[in-house]
């Protein structure tokens, strides 16, 4: 089967420019996760969706960064205006569903999207 | 809240040489743990999970780690390390309860000399 897909592998901006990631989650995976990696650091999430809602966004810069998840499928997280300090790779992840803490279903990532600010 | 800590930033063996890498959690509720590997330029690999079964954990590639309770600790270890283990590996804990947000480490990189 075919695992996460994430489009562009690598980006290049100078600080206040706009840019945007797209991933493909396995196909009928319902949740979906975006995390930001910073270069020694460990991923942190950003955003969960479940379906096309969203679960958790505690983590997000919502002043510059948006995400969407609109037909529950693929997603575009964004960032407006870009800072020098969202220089990471950014993994996008899916699982079959939602876990809860009654099981454990295992998240899958993608290659990640290196992202480069100047 | 729940956390990770990773014990040394870099741990180098020599090939044949026993593998450990350090991992101390901290949990109100009894944690689900994970390691994840991570070649370079590559996403994360899951190597094996606790979720509370039995404490000594295999996982793929020879690895395994055993969850000790009493020490707050869930080290992975291989028996003797290859060329092909060199990478980042990654220690993480699920979040709470209601949620599957995964909190990590700050990562290992294992060197691996001939």
């Amino acid at each position: 089967e075919a695992g996460v897909a994430q489009s562009p592998r690598y980006k290049i901006i100078e600080k206040r420019q706009s840019v945007a990631f797209w991933c493909n989650p396995i196909s009928g995976h319902a949740t979906l996760y975006w995390y930001q990696q910073i270069l020694g650091q460990g991923p942190k999430l950003l955003i969960q969706f479940q379906n096309n809602g969203v679960v958790d966004d505690s983590q997000l810069p919502k002043d510059r960064f948006s995400a969407e998840r609109l037909k529950g499928v693929d997603s575009t997280l964004k960032i407006q205006p870009a800072k020098l300090e969202d220089s990471a790779v950014y993994l996008c992840a899916s699982s079959l569903d939602w876990s809860g803490f009654t099981s454990y279903n295992e998240q899958f990532f993608g290659p990640g999207t290196r992202l480069t600010v100047l | 809240a729940q956390s990770v800590t990773q014990l040394g930033s870099h741990v180098s063996v020599s090939e044949g040489a026993l593998v450990l890498l350090r991992c101390n959690y901290s949990s109100s509720v009894p944690p689900y743990l994970f390691w994840y590997v991570q070649y370079p330029n590559q996403g994360l690999q899951l190597l094996l999970k606790y979720t509370s079964a039995a404490t000594l954990v295999k996982g793929i590639n020879g690895f395994e780690a055993e969850f000790k309770k009493s020490e707050t600790s869930f080290h992975l270890t291989k028996p003797s390390a290859h060329m092909s283990d060199a990478a980042e590996y990654f220690c993480a804990v699920m979040g709470s309860y209601n949620t599957d947000k995964l909190i990590f480490g700050t990562g290992t990189r294992l060197q691996v000399f001939p």
